[in-house]
C-alpha cells in the first residue's frame, strides 16, 4: 500500500499571503489529522477530519482551516500568514472507525514565511 | 504542566547498550500510548503502541506502561548508531493524540 502523501513538500510565502496544503491518506483510511511541528513547541494537533466532517480541533486560531473530500483527501488552509506560521506541517491518517487508533504520518510540508 | 512530558536529552549511549526512554502523562483517562521515531528532517514513524499495563516487546524494542504511575517507557536493546533519532511519546487525550516534545537519542560507536 502506498503511504500518506503530502504536497507540496516545500513552500515559501510572505506575510499576509494564504496557503493551501494537501494530504492524501493511505488507501482505506478515512481519518486525516493535521499537526504543526516547530522546534520550540514540538508536534501540536490542529484538527482531524473523518467522513468529510471535522471531528476534533486543537487550539489554533481561525486562520487555520481544513476540509476533507469524499475520497478522504484533505486540504489545510492558512490565511493571512504570519512569520510564526513557519513550520513543518504533517498530516497523519488512520482507519478512523475507532478512536485512539494508530496514525501514520506523511512526509510533511515545510512552510517558510518571510 | 504539559500533558505529555519527556526529557529532551540528548541521551547518549554506547553501541550495544540498552537505551531507556521515559515519558509521563497527566490525563488518567488516556488509554493508548505510542512511540514514534523521527530522524532529523523526516516525519515521525511508528515504532510501537501499547494499551495495557505491563511490557510489550517487538524485536529490539520493549514498551512498558504503568497506568497507576502514569508512566510509559521505551527500551531499545543492542542500540545501534542508526537508532540515533528523536523519540516521541504520544497519548490519546479526549480523542486527540498529544505528543511530548521528544527525547534525542545519540548512539555512539
Amino acid at each position: 500500500k502506498a503511504g500518506v502523501t503530502q504536497t507540496p513538500r516545500y513552500l515559501i510565502k510572505t506575510r499576509g499571503q494564504q496557503v493551501t496544503l494537501s494530504c492524501s491518506p493511505i488507501s482505506g483510511h478515512r481519518s486525516v489529522s493535521w499537526y504543526q511541528q516547530t522546534p520550540g513547541q514540538g508536534l501540536q494537533f490542529l484538527f482531524e477530519y473523518f467522513s468529510e466532517t471535522q471531528r476534533n480541533k486543537g487550539n489554533f486560531p481561525g486562520r487555520f482551516s481544513g476540509r476533507q473530500f469524499s475520497n478522504s483527501r484533505s486540504e489545510m488552509n492558512v490565511s493571512t500568514l504570519e512569520l510564526g506560521d513557519s513550520a513543518l506541517y504533517l498530516c497523519a491518517s488512520s482507519l478512523g472507525g475507532r478512536r485512539q487508533e494508530t496514525q501514520y504520518f506523511g512526509p510533511g510540508t515545510r512552510l517558510l514565511v518571510l | 504542566q504539559k500533558e505529555v512530558e519527556q526529557n529532551s536529552g540528548p541521551l547518549s549511549v554506547p553501541e550495544g547498550a540498552i537505551a531507556s526512554l521515559n515519558c509521563t502523562y497527566s490525563d488518567r483517562g488516556s488509554q493508548s500510548f505510542f512511540w514514534y521515531r523521527q530522524y532529523s528532517g523526516k516525519s515521525p514513524e511508528l515504532i510501537m503502541f501499547i494499551y495495557s499495563n505491563g511490557d510489550k516487546e517487538d524485536g529490539r524494542f520493549t514498551a512498558q506502561l504503568n497506568k497507576a504511575s502514569q508512566y510509559v517507557s521505551l527500551l531499545i536493546r543492542d542500540s545501534q548508531p542508526s537508532d540515533s533519532a528523536t523519540y516521541l511519546c504520544a497519548a490519546y487525550n479526549t480523542d486527540k493524540l498529544i505528543f511530548g516534545t521528544g527525547t534525542r537519542l545519540q548512539v555512539f560507536p
